[in-house]
């Protein structure tokens, strides 16, 4: 079965600093990531994905995630962190049987000033 | 160009009644795919429509129930609502199925089960 894990509940990290926001997955067979970001009251948001190709990934509002086969794992990364990136984030991997998303549990990123 | 747009935004039941929740694709997806997120979880797969058929099922029981229109927008239908039916619920676009694109979220529908 396919499944993605996110090992921290929450990150915090003081604006203008680097961020990571860890995955990793399980698969059988070739991946393919996404990272979706939800703010408050509201639906997700896609971030950006990995199907095949360069192992770094650019995506929106700056975003970019690492893919690395050995360490099957996704990170999300962001060179200096917003007040405005605070939110949860979730990394998801395609079922290629049934098309659906398989989700992380999420993790909350808490920028602070 | 609308993005996936669900109604209503807000909902309160009571245990036993039935409710239905709708979605509208973002203009030129062809499949609609709904999501149940419990707090603090991450979205769990429900069921997927294509060509108006149900394509894929997640493991939810029948009470869970949809439909897809011509005009590609969709309907979600619980019966005899529980109260851990309390939840947020999704709603993904995306073209094609099984075709690797990206499924694009609406807003979602919060329900209320009292």
């Amino acid at each position: 079965a396919q499944s993605v894990a996110q090992p921290e509940d929450q990150v915090n990290v003081a604006e203008g600093n680097p961020l990571t926001v860890k995955c990793t997955y399980s698969v059988s067979g070739n991946p393919y990531l996404f990272w979706y970001v939800q703010y408050p009251n509201r639906g997700l948001q896609f971030l950006l994905k990995y199907i095949t190709g360069d192992n770094l990934v650019k995506g929106s509002y700056g975003f970019e995630a690492e893919f690395n086969k050995s360490q099957t794992s996704f990170h999300l990364k962001k060179p200096s962190a917003l007040v405005s990136d605070s939110a949860l984030y979730f990394c998801a991997v395609r079922d290629w049987d049934t098309d659906k998303l398989i989700f992380g549990t999420g993790t909350r990123l808490q920028v602070f000033p | 160009d609308a993005g996936v747009t669900q109604s209503p935004t807000h909902l309160i039941k009571t245990r036993g009644q039935q409710v239905t929740l709708r979605c509208s694709p973002k203009s030129g997806h062809d499949t609609v795919s709904w999501y149940q997120q419990a707090l603090g979880q991450g979205p769990q797969f429900i069921f997927q429509y294509y060509e108006e058929e149900e394509r894929q099922r997640g493991n939810f029981p029948d009470r869970f129930s949809g439909h897809q229109f011509p005009n590609y927008s969709s309907e979600l239908n619980v019966n005899a609502l529980l109260l851990g039916d309390s939840a947020l619920y999704l709603c993904a676009s995306s073209l094609g199925p099984s075709s690797g694109e990206t499924q694009y979220f609406g807003p979602g529908t919060r329900l209320l089960v009292l």
